[in-house]
This record gives C-alpha cells, sequence and structure tokens, in this order.
C-alpha cells in the first residue's frame, strides 16, 4: 500500500496524559499536513510541512500541541497534557509539494480523552 | 478571511440525479476542492476546479461560477454507496485547505 498510513488508527487516554500520532506520507511528496475533525465538521487544518520545514501553524494549535518532521518523511503530532476537547480524529494528508494541488488523506487516528 | 456554506444533510432516491451546492467568499482565489467522506473514514479526491464551468468525471461533475462564488457537485445515477459527506474546500491565504462542514448525503431505495 502506497498511501498515507497513520499510526495509531485508536486511541484511548486519561486526561492529563500526553499522546503522539505519527503519519507516513506518500513517500515522493513533500507536503504533509494534520487535520482535526469533530463530528458533524469538516477537517480543521493545524499545521503543514513543505519537507522538514514546518510552514504554518493555525491558531487553533495550542502550545499543548506540537508537530515534528525531523527528516522531511514521516511526521509526528503530540498533545501533552490532554483534555477532554482533543477528543477527536486526527487526519494526516499529503501532497507533492507545488502550488495548489491535491491532498491525499490517510485513514486518520480517532482519539478519546476520557 | 474565508467563509464556505454547504447544506447540512440532503436526501435523494437510488437511480437519481442530485445537485449539492457550495457557496463560498474568499479574498483571493485559488481553486476549489471536493472530497468525498464515508462515515468513519478519511476523505477522498473528487474533483478540483480552477476555471469557471462544467468538469465531467463519470457519474460525477463540478461546476466552477468565480464570479458568483458557486460551486455545486453533480452526482447522477445515484448509488447507496454515494452515502457520504460531501465536502467543498478552497485554499485560503497561509492556510493549504479551509473546509466546509460538509452536507450529508443520504441514497434511499
Amino acid at each position: 500500500d502506497t498511501g498515507v498510513s497513520q499510526d495509531p488508527r485508536h486511541k484511548i487516554t486519561k486526561r492529563g496524559q500526553n499522546v503522539t500520532f505519527r503519519c507516513d506520507p506518500i513517500s515522493e511528496h513533500n507536503r504533509l499536513y494534520w487535520y482535526r475533525q469533530t463530528l458533524g465538521q469538516g477537517p480543521e487544518f493545524l499545521t503543514y510541512f513543505q519537507n522538514e520545514a514546518q510552514l504554518e501553524k493555525s491558531r487553533l494549535l495550542s502550545d499543548r500541541f506540537s508537530a515534528e518532521r525531523p527528516k522531511g518523511s514521516f511526521s509526528t503530532l503530540e498533545i501533552q497534557r490532554t483534555e477532554q476537547g482533543d477528543s477527536a480524529m486526527y487526519l494526516c494528508a499529503s501532497s507533492l509539494g507545488v502550488g495548489t494541488e491535491t491532498q491525499y488523506f490517510g485513514p486518520g487516528t480517532r482519539l478519546l480523552v476520557l | 478571511g474565508q467563509n464556505i456554506d454547504q447544506p447540512t444533510e440532503m436526501t435523494a432516491t437510488e437511480g437519481a440525479i442530485v445537485q449539492i451546492n457550495c457557496t463560498y467568499q474568499t479574498s483571493g482565489f485559488n481553486g476549489l476542492f471536493w472530497y468525498q467522506q464515508h462515515a468513519g473514514e478519511a476523505p477522498t479526491f473528487l474533483s478540483y476546479n480552477v476555471l469557471d464551468g462544467l468538469e465531467e468525471k463519470g457519474r460525477f461533475s463540478s461546476f466552477l461560477s468565480r464570479s458568483k462564488g458557486y460551486s455545486y457537485l453533480l452526482l447522477k445515477e445515484l448509488q447507496m454507496k454515494d452515502s457520504a459527506s460531501y465536502l467543498c474546500a478552497l485554499p485560503s491565504g497561509n492556510t493549504p485547505l479551509v473546509f466546509g462542514k460538509g452536507t450529508r448525503l443520504s441514497v434511499i431505495a
């Protein structure tokens, strides 16, 4: 399978714990995006990378959230001191990295904070 | 700024045609995307329009009018598997994609 992959697919954690999610983009894609989606809403942009550089962060991204893409390949999204409001689907997408272009999404990580 | 408006829900009959509308306001236009999302799954790309007019792709077509800030997705010969959410999305400023809330389509027999 050469699509975008995410791990884990599901995560249940207790409030206050830290969680980390991983995303592996399509191999030739230079751009990688993180989104959050709650029930009945469209995906909300969180941040994105061009290779290893983080180019944009949403104002929605509080200081408890951090994302990295150290070698320009896979990326991690960490949430520190989780809150119940962090419960959502976290989606990763990737694209080639030229202009306005199609993003291809991974299956997502569903987070439940108890 | 960005404002994207889609109907929340629609219902249509198997075999029929349905049109899902999207209106938007944007300070700079760089194309409009439609994605399909089945419940519990990731969005999958359907279409991209950057010029006015109709783009046809099998049973699905997408239309754009930049002057009116309007797009629609047309689904023909509806099948039960077309029951899903349909998301309209546009680039906005430094944000690669801003999504609407999506239109949940139910196809009934």
